[in-house]
């Protein structure tokens, strides 16, 4: 089946340490998307691709990276500069940059120890 | 600054009740309004509008868009304990870099036996 595979469920952090989060998709999608969900709040965009070798920051870029080496993978890491990590992830993607709709993975829970 | 706002924030009501959940939004350059549901992890999509006045419907589900006003309702009739989920409500515009999608923080429907 197509869809959006996002590893590990939960992970855990130790302050000062970098850590990274997978999504792969096998829809054949150009566009991916990772988003974070806070309690109370609606999801944010922190970075999207449209395409191969190509990524923009969103809107709450700051402590986060990505890499898009691949069309099916989009792997954020969420550095030691990011203060405030704890969160839900989302990955999405969508046929093309701004094409609707976008479809999820099944998020990853990320914790501080 | 673009902002869309769902309300209420939660709500409860018992099996069997039809519930109505709103979405409005000021979006620079509109260019559709999606419906998701969100149980414990991957929100799912819905609904997308784009015209004003056409209904969209889905089982017991329903929504509909109204560009004039500025605003979505999604209609759940006859729910079910399964209904129980975020609700998010997100607006795609047109320009800008992203073409990005803005959500709103979400309903949460608990429906009880």
């Amino acid at each position: 089946d197509g869809g959006i595979t996002q590893s590990p469920k939960y992970l855990f952090r130790k302050e000062g340490q970098n850590v990274t989060l997978s999504c792969e998709q096998n829809l054949n999608h150009d566009a991916m998307y990772w988003y974070r969900q806070d309690p109370g709040q609606g999801l944010r965009l922190i970075y999207y691709s449209q395409i191969v070798n190509d990524f923009q920051k969103g809107d709450i870029a700051e402590g986060y990276s990505v890499s898009r080496e691949k069309k099916e993978s989009f792997p954020l890491t969420v550095t030691s500069a990011q203060k405030n990590p704890t969160a839900f992830y989302l990955c999405a993607s969508s046929i093309r940059q701004g094409g609707q709709p976008q479809h999820f993975g099944d998020g990853t829970r990320l914790s501080i120890l | 600054e673009d902002k869309v706002v769902q309300s209420p924030l939660s709500l409860v009501v018992h099996e069997g009740d039809t519930v109505t959940l709103n979405c409005s939004y000021e979006v620079t350059n509109f260019r559709s309004l999606l419906w998701y549901k969100q149980e414990k992890k991957a929100p799912t999509f819905l609904f997308m509008l784009t015209s004003s006045g056409i209904e969209k419907k889905s089982g017991r589900l329903s929504s509909i868009l109204d560009k004039k006003e500025l605003f979505s309702i999604l209609n759940i009739t006859a729910t079910q304990t399964g209904d129980s989920a975020i609700y998010l409500c997100a607006v795609a515009g047109y320009g800008g870099a992203t073409n990005k999608l803005i959500f709103g923080t979400g309903t949460l429907l608990a429906v009880q036996p």
